[in-house]
Order: structure tokens, then sequence, then C-alpha cells
């Protein structure tokens, strides 16, 4: 099946840095990727949506200047975490919609950010 | 995209069938109904979807009612592999996905 993968998969870094987290799909385009973000023992909450070329559009409640999404290529979107405080830490996920088809996503292994 | 209500837990006997059942009585005829499941501290992994035909991939069947209101995801011979939290979605082929707070299935040796 499709492959999509997140590096890295554990990052700690200190409070007030920023940290990027990258999503790939080998195998195949995706046109959109999404982002997700899951706290200690809660479902998985939908960040943004990225479409490649254009701007990812944000859920509600969810900074757009904290959280940078750049999806420049059809196999590539980043996630930044700005400015990472404490309460940033989380297992980020994302998942990409392959190009011509509108069936499910395939997610990432996801990354786990701890910020000291 | 219509809300799923899932039972938050389950046990079931390894090697026995593992059925896990999902109401999404308020389903638009265009959505479909997604199965996924997430193994701790990884992705969530595709398992299965469907609009109103019951469908078997080698992983699992899904049973969808013929009023579409409820489905349920089969494991036909769990194994201990299986424990996972395991959601059911409902959206379009084009739509995101809203993560519920799904089912815990437990597979006790």
């Amino acid at each position: 099946g499709a492959v999509v993968s997140q590096h890295p998969s554990r990052v700690i870094c200190k409070s007030g840095t920023s940290v990027k987290i990258e999503c790939r799909s080998l195998d195949f385009q995706a046109t959109t990727m999404f982002w997700y973000r899951q706290f200690p023992k809660q479902s998985l909450m939908l960040m943004a949506t990225s479409n490649e070329g254009s701007k990812a559009t944000y859920e509600q409640g969810v900074e757009k200047d904290k959280f940078l999404i750049n999806h420049a290529s059809l196999t590539l979107s980043t996630l930044t975490v700005t400015s990472a405080h404490p309460e940033d830490s989380s297992f980020y996920i994302c998942s990409a919609r392959i190009a011509g088809w509108d069936t499910e996503a395939f997610f990432g292994q996801g990354t786990r950010l701890t910020v000291v | 995209d219509a809300k799923t209500t899932q039972p938050p837990s389950m046990d079931c006997a390894e090697g026995r069938a593992a059925n896990l059942p999902c109401n999404h009585s308020t389903i638009s005829g265009n959505e479909y109904v997604y199965w996924y499941r997430q193994i701790h501290s990884q992705g969530p992994q595709y398992i299965i979807h469907g609009l109103k035909n019951n469908e078997t991939n080698e992983m699992a069947s899904l049973i969808i009612t013929e009023d579409r209101k409820s489905s349920t995801l089969i494991l036909p011979h769990a194994t201990l592999r299986d424990t996972a939290v395991y959601y059911c979605i409902v959206k379009t082929n084009a739509g995101k996905s809203t993560f519920g707070d799904g089912t815990t299935l437990t597979v006790k040796p």
C-alpha cells in the first residue's frame, strides 16, 4: 500500500525554538495532505488541510502563524511549530490523499514533540 | 460530516471474531463509512471503507445496515496484535476525517 513517511519520529526542543516536521509520500503523488495533533489519551484533532501549491486551510482555533504549513511539492509537506512552548508538546500526525483518488488517506507514523 | 457513536471499550478473546459496532444515524447519502485503527504511539492505519454494500478485504469485513444508520467492523480471527483503538468515521470521499474517541479493543489470550 501507499507509504507516508514522517521525519523525525521524535524530537525534543527547547522552549522558544522552532521545529520542522516533514511528511513525505514515498510512492505516490499527494495533492492534499492533512496535519493532526493528538494529546495523550485523546483522539486525533485535525489542524489543517494542505493543498500542493496553495495556502493551507486551518481549522478553527489553530494559529496559522504558529503552525506554519508548506506544501511545495506533490510529495512533501512540512509543519513548522514556531516559538514552541511546553503546551505544544504532542503527537503530530500527517496523512496524504493520493492525487486522482478520492478514497482513504494514508497516515504517517507520527512525530512525538517534546518541548522542554 | 456526520457524527458517529462507538462503545468506549471492548474485549475479545484471541482467535475469536471481534465485532465492533458504530452508529451513524445522521449519515448523508454521499457519505462513506471508513474504519481506521491506531496502535499505541503510531499513526492511524486504514482498514476498510464502504458506502452501502458490505465490504471485505484481507483485514476485515464491514457490514452496513440497509438504512445505513449503523455498521459493524468484523475482525474474523482476532490476534493480540489487533489490540488498538478503532475509529469509525463517516465522510465524503473528498472530505476530511473527523476522529471521535473510538473503541479501545483489547484482545486477550
